[in-house]
C-alpha cells in the first residue's frame, strides 16, 4: 500500500486532456513539493514536473501540474500516442525521514 | 552529457549479499545528492535509500533500513550500495538517480542493474 495514492489506470484519446491524480496527507504533499515521473517499459523513468509545476527542460507545456492541500495533479492536454506510459508521483515524506512514490498510473491512448 | 552507469548486479541466494556500484559522469560528484530507486517484477517504482553530497546524512527505506547500505566516494565519482541479508523480495532493477539541486526530485536515471534473488 503506497503512502501516495494514484489510479491505476487512466486512458483517453489523441487530443484529449487527461488528468492524473495523486493523494497523500499533511506529512508528505501537503508540506512537500511533489514531482512527476514518466516510465516506459525498458526505460529509465524520466522527471516531467518538479516542485508541483516546474517542467525540467525539453519537457513540453502541455504536461502541467498542481497542488491542492494534500492531492497533486498532472495534466497531459493533447494527448499524444507516445503519452502512453506509467505515471508516478513521488516526494519527501517527513513522517517516514524517506522519499514515497505513487503506486503509479498506467495511461492508455486509445 | 550526464551518466550514471551503474554495476554488480546479478544472482544472489536468499541471506547474501551484493554491492553495486554507480559510476557518475558529466556533472560535479560531489555536490549533489544521490540516492537508489529500485522497481520489483511487475511492480511501482520504490525509493531505497539516498546520501547527502558529503555522505554525511543518509536515508533508507524501512524495507532496507539495517540490511542496506548507501555510500559514496567523491574521490571517485561513485555511488554504492551494499545490501546483505537479501531476500526474495529485495528483487529489481535498481537505479542509480543524481537529485535536483533544491527539491527531492530526480533529473537523471541510470539504466538499471538487476539483482534476483533467489535459490
Amino acid at each position: 500500500q503506497s503512502v501516495l495514492t494514484q489510479p491505476p489506470s487512466a486512458s483517453g484519446t489523441p487530443g484529449q486532456r487527461v488528468t492524473i491524480s495523486c493523494s497523500g496527507s499533511s506529512s508528505n504533499i501537503g508540506s512537500y513539493s511533489i514531482n512527476w515521473y514518466q516510465h516506459l517499459p525498458g526505460t529509465a523513468p524520466k522527471l516531467l514536473i518538479y516542485n508541483y509545476n516546474q517542467r525540467p527542460s525539453g519537457v513540453p507545456d502541455r504536461l502541467s501540474g498542481s497542488k491542492s492541500g494534500t492531492s497533486a495533479s498532472l495534466a497531459i492536454s493533447g494527448l499524444q500516442s507516445e503519452d502512453e506510459a506509467d505515471y508516478y508521483c513521488a516526494g519527501w515524506d517527513e513522517s517516514l525521514n524517506g522519499v514515497v512514490f505513487g503506486g503509479g498510473t498506467k495511461l492508455t491512448v486509445l | 552529457e550526464v551518466q550514471l552507469l551503474e554495476s554488480g548486479g546479478g544472482l544472489v541466494q536468499p541471506g547474501g549479499s551484493l554491492r553495486l556500484s554507480c559510476a557518475a559522469s558529466g556533472f560535479t560528484f560531489s555536490n549533489c545528492v544521490m540516492s537508489w530507486v529500485r522497481q520489483a517484477p511487475g511492480k511501482g517504482l520504490e525509493w531505497v535509500s539516498g546520501i547527502r553530497e558529503g555522505g554525511g546524512n543518509t536515508y533508507y527505506a524501512d524495507s532496507v533500513k539495517g540490511r542496506f547500505t548507501i555510500s559514496r566516494d567523491n574521490s571517485k565519482n561513485t555511488l554504492y550500495l551494499q545490501m546483505n541479508s537479501l531476500r526474495a523480495e529485495d528483487t529489481a532493477i535498481y537505479y542509480c538517480v543524481k537529485r535536483i539541486t533544491t527539491y527531492w526530485a530526480f533529473d537523471y536515471w541510470g539504466q538499471g542493474t538487476l539483482v534476483t534473488v533467489s535459490s
